[in-house]
């Protein structure tokens, strides 16, 4: 099956720093990968679609300047929560959708997640 | 917007037969996903569906209604490791974004 990884799996930060999470499709290339937020115990909500050559689309509510997400290339997305602060604590989990083939259903392959805690 | 709709919690017997709903009323659709969340990881895909019916895929089986906005996931022969988050995600007809219910957690007891 089709894996996506995240980097890091975990990361601690001082409230005022900048961390960033790295997405990757490790065996199919995606156009679009997709950013997420979960709280405890709460479904995922989605943040942002990030396209592979353009900006991203941000949902409503959610700063662009606040989570800043590139997609570098067919196979990495990265958001970076920038002047993090202890309201970001949560768990942001990425997933990518593989460049349509014929006959293919579409669907989302989804990260491990990565857990951010800023203190 | 989008709102889609399940049960919080439900709590089932092992070797039982479960059925989690869930309503939609979205701008778009272009499918309606089932995703299995244990706590802490990421969602795994249990079922897809587009067209009206039922899916079946071993014990794990959806059904959609596409004029009715609903859907439901059956879990047959339950077991104590189907204990987890289900969510159920409505796919956008525009944009292919993935839209996610709240979950609902699945308590398997013995």
């Amino acid at each position: 099956g089709a894996v996506v990884s995240q980097h890091p799996s975990r990361v601690i930060c001082k409230s005022g720093t900048s961390v960033k999470i790295e997405c990757r499709s490790l065996d199919f290339q995606a156009t679009t990968m997709f950013w997420y937020r979960q709280f405890p115990k709460k479904s995922l909500m989605l943040m942002a679609t990030s396209n592979e050559g353009s900006k991203a689309t941000y949902e409503q509510g959610v700063e662009k300047d606040k989570f800043l997400i590139n997609h570098a290339s067919l196979t990495l997305s990265t958001l970076t929560v920038t002047s993090a602060h202890p309201e970001d604590s949560s768990f942001y989990i990425c997933s990518a959708r593989p460049i349509e083939t014929s006959g293919r259903k579409i669907e989302q392959f989804f990260g491990p997640g990565t857990r951010l805690t800023v203190l | 917007g989008q709102n889609i709709d399940q049960p919080t919690e439900m709590t089932a017997t092992e070797g039982a037969i479960v059925q989690i709903n869930c309503t939609y009323q979205t701008s778009g659709f272009n499918g309606l996903f089932w995703y299995q969340q244990h706590a802490g990881e990421a969602p795994t895909f249990l079922s897809y569906n587009v067209l009206d019916g039922l899916e079946e895929k071993g014990r794990f089986s959806s059904f959609l209604s596409r004029s009715k906005g609903y859907s439901y996931l059956l879990l047959k022969e339950l077991q104590m490791k189907d204990s987890a988050s289900y969510l159920c995600a409505v796919r956008d007809g525009n944009f292919n974004k993935f839209y996610f219910g709240s979950g609902t957690k699945l308590n398997v007891k013995p």
